[in-house]
């Protein structure tokens, strides 16, 4: 079964500076996805952004981006220029990429981390 | 505004009960998939459905039970219910399970006494 760990509970920022969320993930799968959510307050999940496995390269969207380690099973979220509504509880995310198998299309979620933005 | 909505939004019950959350997906989506979000368990895969039938349980209990009917809208039914039941509860749906993205609902939160 496939694991998401994100060991850090909380993380603050400076409004305008930079942040760092860690995830790392555990699979015996070479086909997946990675997603980051966001849950503000409201508790709505957004979907902030998603990594495909077999694409070396990071995706970004905006000032959000990754560092997707495939090796080292690893998946960072990078928040530049945080603004106070990047203020959330971020989730890590995994799917399985195997369309045969029974737990495609079902997300494991990672605990979650809550970032609190300062002005 | 995601286009997936939940009823009702927040619900409050005795431990014993019985309750039925609904979920409507998007417009045109064909899966929906239920997650439970607790203190205690995190953010956790209950069930999928796809077309009406249902594709894959995550760990849903016993007294748990879902389906989802020929217009597309899902129901969840908890019963029995106990004080660790008092979650998050939310609905997502996709196109089709192999769809990448999912948009979630709001959300019902249930609260057990």
């Amino acid at each position: 079964a496939q694991t998401v760990t994100q060991s850090q509970p909380e993380m603050s920022v400076q409004e305008a500076e930079t942040v760092t969320l860690s995830c790392t993930y555990d699979t015996s799968e070479s086909d997946y996805y990675l997603f980051w959510y966001k849950q503000p307050p409201s508790r709505q999940m957004i979907l902030v952004i998603r990594q495909e496995a077999y694409k070396q390269q990071n995706a970004t969207e905006n000032r959000f981006s990754v560092n997707f380690q495939k090796a080292a099973k690893s998946f960072s979220l990078k928040i530049s220029d945080s603004q106070l509504g990047d203020a959330a509880m971020y989730f890590c995310a995994y799917r399985s990429g195997d369309a045969g198998g029974t737990s495609y299309g079902k997300l494991t979620f990672g605990q979650g981390t809550i970032l609190t933005v300062h002005p | 505004d995601s286009g997936v909505t939940q009823t009702p939004k927040h619900l409050i019950t005795a431990t014993g009960q019985r309750v039925t959350l609904r979920c409507s997906p998007r417009s045109g989506d064909l899966s929906v998939y239920w997650y439970q979000q607790s203190l205690d368990q995190g953010l956790q895969f209950l069930i999928q459905y796809y077309n009406g039938e249902e594709r894959a349980k995550g760990n849903i209990l016993e007294r748990f039970s879902a389906q989802q009917f020929p217009d597309l809208h899902s129901e969840l039914n908890l019963s029995s219910l106990e004080l660790g039941d008092s979650a998050l509860y939310f609905c997502a749906s996709s196109v089709a399970f192999w769809d990448r993205e999912k948009f979630f609902g709001p959300g019902t939160r249930l609260t057990v006494l």
